[in-house]
């Protein structure tokens, strides 16, 4: 079966620190992958997708970046957090076929 | 991606139908209709998606008006468990470009 893993599952972090969350998606090949952040109070908003790998398509210019190193693998990252950055952060994955995306459980960061 | 209105909150019961409205009246020929659920502190859930058709699932029925300019939510026989925020969302079909939520519907159900 397809499952989707995403953590850690909590994070504080402070200010100027680096980042670096993790995807990996089970049971399928080559799916499109996706970064979702929730900020307090706020609806989901796309940062970044790919479809495949190496290749990243960015929704909003922002402080964060997001590589595709292996086929069911996506990395968000930061080189130094603000405090804006705090939020829900979800991965999600769909492919060609499917009904509609499957997301992760989710990753609450704080920036401190 | 064209925009939906959808209210910003709705009470029901638990064990009775809940219709939750979305209003989309930009929509391309090309859009699905797609709806998703978030429970607190979780990652959205998809739930149903159509083009034209009423749809359903095991989860729920689409109401797709004739014009494609709104569509309804059917949960046939609210449970607690449904208590959540909707969303109502417009792409082609997969969205393999991303979805655009909005702020959804936060459904309160009553015991």
């Amino acid at each position: 079966s397809q499952t989707i893993h995403q953590w850690p599952a909590t994070l504080v972090q402070p200010v100027g620190s680096p980042l670096s969350l993790e995807c990996t998606v089970e049971g399928t090949s080559n799916p499109n992958l996706y970064w979702y952040r929730q900020a307090a109070g706020r609806g989901l908003q796309l940062l970044f997708y790919s479809i495949g790998i190496g290749q990243i398509s960015s929704e909003v210019p922002q402080n964060l970046s997001a590589s595709r190193p292996q086929d069911r693998q996506f990395i968000l990252s930061s080189k130094k957090l603000l405090l804006s950055d705090s939020g829900f952060y979800l991965c999600a994955w769909i492919q060609g076929g499917k009904d509609g995306y499957t997301f992760g459980s989710g990753t609450r960061l704080t920036v401190v | 991606d064209a925009k939906t209105t959808q209210p910003n909150s709705m009470e029901s019961n638990e064990e009775e139908p809940v219709h939750l409205p979305c209003n989309h009246s930009t929509i391309s020929g090309t859009d699905y209709i797609h709806w998703y659920r978030q429970l607190p502190s979780q990652g959205p859930e998809y739930v149903i998606h159509g083009l034209t058709s009423n749809v359903n699932n095991r989860m729920a029925s689409l109401a797709i008006a004739e014009d494609r300019k709104s569509s309804t939510l059917i949960l046939h026989r609210a449970t607690l468990r449904d208590a959540a925020v909707y969303y109502c969302i417009l792409s082609l079909r997969g969205g393999a470009d991303g979805l655009t939520f909005g702020k959804g519907t936060h459904l309160i159900i009553q015991p």
